[in-house]
């Protein structure tokens, strides 16, 4: 089964852009009918949906971070990444990529998630 | 976009029934049938039980049932066991095209 693998830098400077990478095992990233996601969950915070791209380029992001935020696909690496501009320590959290099938009916495959620390 | 509302915490013995509320807006959860739960116990990735307002995934227990009415879904989770303890929250497809999270229920059981 499809199985998805966050990594990145653990820790980002102050005003520094975040760059994380999620690896797609067991299947193709770029195979029809996936919509694929980014969402983020601060120190005991609850979950925040970052954005998604689709159609092997199209994106949706949520409004809030749309302005910091880039979701892009390497379909030779089979991963897609996630970049977040002019970082602050309220961008301190778990960063997960997840895999969203039977679109929209929200995300059933999960990375395990990595932590990304806003410090210098 | 706002996160869907939730209560901090429900509680319940075990074996009783517990009902977790999400509301949102007629943008959101009352828009569509696309409401999503997930289950996330501590240090873990969160785990959809519940999509398409009340189907479950493959495995999932039958204990754990959903609805929804209005701008308004609900999560039952039934024969409450040990387990269940862990944090809950609900997702909605919106207007937008975006996905908007509750603010995630903390169940305890007695």
């Amino acid at each position: 089964q499809v199985q998805l693998q966050e990594s990145g830098p653990g820790l980002v400077k102050p005003s520094e852009t975040l760059s994380l990478t999620c690896s797609v095992s067991g299947g193709s990233v770029s195979s029809g009918g996936y919509y694929w996601s980014w969402i983020r969950q601060p120190p005991g915070k609850g979950l925040e949906w970052i954005g998604y791209f689709y159609d092997s380029g199209s994106t949706i992001y949520n409004p809030s971070l749309k302005s910091r935020v880039t979701i892009s696909v390497d379909m030779s690496k089979n991963q897609f990444s996630l970049k977040v501009t002019s970082v602050t320590a309220a961008d301190t959290a778990v960063y997960y990529c997840a895999g969203d099938q039977g679109h929209p009916n929200g995300m059933d495959i999960w990375g395990q998630g990595t932590t990304v620390t806003v410090s210098s | 976009q706002s996160a869907l509302t939730q209560p901090a915490s429900v509680s319940g013995s075990p074996g009783q029934s517990i009902t977790i509320s999400c509301t949102g807006t007629s943008s959101d959860v009352g828009a569509y049938n696309y409401v999503s739960w997930y289950q996330q116990h501590p240090g873990k990735a969160p785990k959809d039980i519940i999509y398409g307002v009340s189907k479950r995934p493959s495995g999932v227990s039958d204990r754990f049932s959903g609805s929804k009415s209005g701008n308004t879904a609900s999560l039952t989770i039934s024969g409450l066991q040990a387990e269940d303890e862990a944090d809950y929250y609900c997702n909605s497809y919106t207007s937008s095209s975006t996905y908007v999270f509750g603010t995630g229920t903390r169940v305890t059981v007695l």
